[in-house]
Parts: C-alpha cells; structure tokens; sequence
C-alpha cells in the first residue's frame, strides 16, 4: 500500500517563476492537507481540501498561492511569481477521515528559490 | 492565536537513558494530541496519539495527557541512537488542520 507521494522532491525556481506541488494521497484517502516548513521552524498549516472542494485556507498567503484537489488526479499546490522567502519544504499530507484526526505525511519538496 | 511550545533543545541522554520530552498547548478546547518524530531531512513520521487524560504506552514509547494543566509529554525507554532525531508535537482543536511546535531535537548518545 503506497503512502502519500509528492513530486517533485526538490524545485529549483528562479525568483518569478511559477511552482507547481503534487501531491497524491493514500489509497483510500479523499482529505489532504498542505503544510510549510521553514529552516528551523515547525510545520505551519496552509490550506485543507476534499475533492474538488477546498475546505479550509485559513492558512493560505493571500496572494500568489493556491490549490486544488480535482476529481482525478493529484493534489496541486501552486505558487506563482515566487520569492526567495517561499524557499521552504511543503509537505502534503492525507487523512481517510474528515477534520484530520491522523495525518500521514508525503517526503515532501523541498523548494528552493534563487 | 492557538499555539504549541515544546523546548527547543537539544535534547542529549545516554543510550539506554530515558528521554523526555515536554509539550504545552494553549487552546483548553484541545481534543487530539500525536507526537511525530522527523529525522533531519525526511517527513514527520506519526508514532504516538492520545486522546484523554492518563498514559498511554506503545513498545518503549509512552505519551502522558494532562487536559488541567494543558501538557502532553512523550517518555521515551531504554533510548538507542536510532532515535535521534526531532520530535514534533501536534493538537488538534476543533479545526481541519494540526497545529505544531516547532519540535525538541534529541540526541541519544551511544
């Protein structure tokens, strides 16, 4: 049974450019959930979806970042015209429940602006 | 603003030691707790949840709740070098996501 995955590993982008996070939850899992990571910092909640319904964003960047869950495929957390601050590793992770009572975590990406 | 404070660290035991490591929460509404260890580099890995007051034991690892006081520690017995590593304490409290510390990083040395 295949954990949660996430693609790419590492992201390279320069300062502008656009990046896209996938994210594919467990077998079985309809509820994913994007978190951030900066050095040395813990994980900070981004955003919570079901599929195609984003459930709650609190956690969100007003600008620039977004997400989706469609009905087939992966999840995707988009970053547009990224700076060097959004250098940080997000991780994805997936629940079989509803309201997130156990999460599992993806390897994560680890994205690097330069 | 709900928020998880765990000690920083670093944590440094013997191995063979028991290792301790201490969390407290500010939202009393707080319902789930799970500790996650993260090796340097890697994802959190879940290894310990815990739901009501008391202790809860899990091989050598044991999670104590106290909801009163707000405080959720993890033991850890007979530590081994393997268990170096950052361990991150989570709650859950009400809302869709979890809210983290920033984790205590122990080294369990041989």
């Amino acid at each position: 049974n295949a954990g949660v995955m996430q693609n790419p590993r590492h992201l390279v982008r320069r300062r502008g450019q656009e990046a896209r996070l996938r994210c594919s939850p467990m077998k079985g899992h309809s509820h994913v959930y994007w978190y951030r990571q900066l050095p040395e910092e813990g994980l900070k909640f981004m955003v919570y979806l079901q599929k195609e319904n984003i459930i709650d964003e609190s956690g969100m960047p007003k600008e620039r970042f977004s997400a989706e869950f469609p009905k087939e495929g992966p999840s995707i957390l988009r970053i547009q015209q990224v700076v060097r601050g959004d250098s940080a590793a997000y991780f994805c992770a997936s629940s079989p429940l509803a309201g997130g009572d156990t999460q599992y975590f993806g390897p994560g990406t680890r994205l690097t602006v330069l | 603003q709900k928020e998880v404070e765990q000690n920083s660290g670093p944590l440094s035991v013997p191995e063979g030691a028991i290792a301790s490591l201490n969390c407290t929460y500010s939202d009393r509404g707080s319902q789930s707790f799970f500790w996650y260890r993260q090796y340097s580099g890697k994802s959190p890995e879940l290894i310990m949840s815990i739901y009501s007051n008391g202790d809860k034991e899990d091989g050598r690892f044991t999670a104590q709740l106290n909801k009163a006081s707000q405080y959720v520690s993890l033991l850890i017995r007979d530590s081994q070098p393997s268990d170096s590593a950052t361990y991150l304490c989570a709650v859950k409290s009400g809302a869709n996501n979890l809210f983290f510390g920033t984790g205590t990083r122990l080294t369990v040395i041989p």
